[in-house]
């Protein structure tokens, strides 16, 4: 069974606070590495694609960083604002699903960020 | 960029009726779309993966007479959740690929709460 996991599973912060989050998934048959931010009631939002070890990804005051060798990725927010507050979800893809798409996902962290 | 249109947001049911969730995608082709699932507390779970033109394929565990998907065109697909029961009250989204899912990811829409009463 392929698992992932995702720590911790919520998170409080204040305004201005750099906050990181991890994602562990299996090591052996990587494919892709997904990142994605929910907000309450929205749909989620694709953050990053990541495909390669050593893979770092940047988005504003968001960016993400791959291992795939250990399995694990590492989600930062610097200076977290109250709109960051949403849940964030990874999703992993064997080479198994390269070619169905199939996603297995973390339970999520949720982050709050209070003004 | 893209979007995919989910309805009903929410839908309280009767146990023993069916209710049919739709997926729509706005402005790119869908060739395939993921169904999930989500309990409480729990991770998205995928139900299913629908392919345009051809059957859905179930995850183990999944019921395909119970939970049927249609995608009978390349911007729409239906879950329709058959007799349905109050253990089959959960969240059900779905989501889709518009190409470039490597660089993009997948598009998802809003989800919808089912509850059976």
């Amino acid at each position: 069974i392929l698992n992932v996991e995702q720590s911790p599973q919520s998170l409080h912060v204040q305004e201005g606070d750099s906050t990181n989050f991890t994602c562990s998934f299996p090591s052996s048959n990587f494919y892709a590495l997904h990142w994605y931010r929910w907000e309450t009631a929205k749909s989620p939002e694709a953050l990053f694609v990541m495909t390669l070890n050593g893979d770092e990804k940047k988005k504003g005051r968001i960016s993400a960083t791959l291992n795939t060798k250990e399995g694990y990725s590492y989600l930062y927010i610097k200076g977290s604002q109250p709109e960051d507050s949403a849940t964030y979800l990874c999703a992993f893809t064997g080479d198994g699903s390269s070619n169905t798409g199939k996603l297995i996902f973390g339970q999520g962290t949720t982050l709050q960020v209070k003004p | 960029g893209a979007v995919v249109s989910q309805h009903p947001s929410w839908v309280i049911c009767k146990s023993g009726t069916s209710v049919k969730i739709e997926c729509r995608s706005l402005d790119f082709q869908a060739t395939t779309m993921f169904w999930y699932r989500q309990f409480p507390k729990q991770s998205l779970m995928l139900m299913a993966t629908s392919n345009e033109g051809s059957k859905a394929t179930y995850e183990q565990g999944v019921e395909k007479d119970k939970f049927l998907i249609n995608h009978a065109s390349l911007t729409l697909s239906t879950l329709t959740v058959t007799s349905a029961h109050p253990e089959d009250s959960s969240f059900y989204i779905c989501s889709a690929s518009s190409g470039k899912t490597r660089k993009r990811g997948y598009t998802f829409g809003s989800g919808t709460r089912l509850t059976v009463v």
